[in-house]
């Protein structure tokens, strides 16, 4: 069945530290990749999507992402986090095409230490 | 521009009841989808409709069910309501399909 993975259930980093949660999606052929995020009491908004070409993508508040073909991963990164970065973070991927129909995975949350 | 609509926020039902929940969509979108986000099963699937079809269902029983209007908005019903459907009901819509999803802040439903 086709799955996504995100193996860090909560991560706390220091403010100005760097960061990278990992995205792990079942193997396919190539998905459309996204990552979201979440705020407490809120939609979500998207960070960043990968559909073909350059694999490092770059995203909205300073995130960029790496598709990786050969290890099946799309892991989201941020060189400097800030306070205002805590939050939960999903992983999500669109199989077959046309279709907005996205799996995500469980989430990551994020705090970040003062 | 406005966002995604979404009304309730929030409600509260009990058992046996039915909800219908509405999503007005960003002007211009054609493509809206439901998702269900509870603690225990994350953010699942429910519907997906692009130009008042459906396009794609997840794995949910008959209870749940969804139209599109010609002028794009949408609607969710649940019947039977059931405690396990309690959750954040959230709709997101898209120009077009394979696209950025914009989602609302969500429907909350408490089943007592």
């Amino acid at each position: 069945a086709q799955s996504v993975t995100q193996p860090d259930i909560h991560i706390t980093v220091s403010e100005g530290a760097s960061l990278e949660l990992r995205c792990n999606y079942s193997y396919g052929a190539t998905p459309y990749l996204f990552w979201y995020v979440q705020s407490p009491g809120q939609g979500l908004q998207l960070l960043l999507k990968y559909f073909s070409g350059d694999t490092l993508v770059q995203g909205i508040k300073g995130f960029e992402a790496e598709f990786k073909r050969s290890q099946s991963s799309f892991n989201l990164r941020k060189p400097s986090v800030h306070w205002s970065d805590a939050a939960e973070y999903f992983c999500a991927v669109a199989y077959g095409g046309a279709t907005n129909k996205l799996i995500f995975g469980t989430g990551t949350l994020l705090a970040v230490q003062p | 521009k406005a966002g995604v609509t979404q009304t309730p926020r929030y409600l509260i039902k009990t058992r046996g009841q039915q909800v219908t929940l509405s999503c007005s969509p960003i002007s211009g979108h054609r493509s809206v989808s439901w998702y269900q986000q509870t603690p225990g099963q994350g953010l699942q699937f429910l519907f997906e409709y692009f130009s008042e079809t459906q396009r794609n269902k997840g794995n949910f029983p008959g209870r749940f069910s969804g139209r599109q209007f010609s002028n794009s908005r949408s609607e969710m019903n649940v019947s039977t309501l059931e405690l396990g459907d309690s959750a954040l009901y959230l709709c997101a819509s898209s120009i077009y399909l394979a696209g950025e999803l914009f989602f609302g802040e969500g429907s909350r439903l408490t089943v007592l």
